[in-house]
């Protein structure tokens, strides 16, 4: 059972556009929810992450949007820039500290 | 910032033989671990979680007799892979979570790739 499903498969934004990755999940126990980057050969490292209290959050460059009652959220990426060229997986957890349910992952190619 | 060790960063080995990889972490204490598997192109899939000094508990579909885990202390935490064979060939990576930092996440190691021949 696929509790995460992450659209697009891959993504091409010229410098500078706006990347926007989506992401859905079923289980309405998860409670947080990460996004990870992931270069080649690289573990994931953590983004910016969301609990469900709010309906965004910004870090820099980093927007996660959150719609609790559609089970959906986000990444925006603002002015993506060719080094931002990466995986990008979202997932979900019941709870902070819990095990993690990941998407299947967006690669996205930023073109200069 | 908290820093996990994954090792070794890449191994080869023949069809037959065991493997052990090691999660450290660096610089905090972590009393929870969790094991991710990811073949090329695509998600991490947990395969167990590993608790200090208790059993890992291993998620539905991966053999426990084949990954052995062990976390004997608050710092290390290793996966054996028994008698591997060609499609135990992935990337391995471990995650640990800080036993102090109530807003800390998992920190996530840089992965060991094993290629079994």
């Amino acid at each position: 059972q696929q509790q995460v499903k992450q659209s697009p498969q891959s993504l091409i934004v010229q410098k500078g556009g706006i990347s926007i990755i989506n992401c859905a999940y079923e289980n309405t126990a998860f409670d947080y929810f990460p996004w990870y980057q992931q270069f080649p050969g690289k573990g994931p490292a953590l983004l910016i992450a969301i609990r469900p209290d709010v309906s965004e959050k910004k870090e820099g460059r980093f927007t996660i949007s959150f719609n609790k009652s559609a089970k959906q959220f986000s990444l925006h990426i603002m002015d993506s820039q060719p080094g931002d060229s990466a995986t990008y997986f979202c997932a979900a957890s019941p709870e902070f500290w819990g095990k993690l349910i990941f998407g299947q992952g967006t690669e996205l190619s930023v073109k200069p | 910032g908290a820093v996990v060790s994954q090792h070794p960063s890449r191994v080869i080995c023949k069809s037959g033989t065991s493997v052990k990889i090691e999660c450290r972490s660096l610089d905090f204490q972590a009393t929870t671990m969790f094991w991710y598997r990811q073949f090329p192109k695509q998600s991490l899939m947990l395969m167990a979680t590993s608790n200090e000094g208790s059993k890992a508990t291993y998620e539905q579909g991966v053999e426990k007799d084949k990954f052995l885990i062990n976390h004997a202390s608050l710092t290390l935490s290793t996966l054996t892979v028994t008698s591997a064979h060609p499609e135990d060939s992935s990337f391995y990576i471990c995650s640990a979570r800080d036993l102090t930092g109530r807003n800390q996440p998992q920190h996530f190691g840089d992965g060991t790739r094993l290629s079994i021949l």
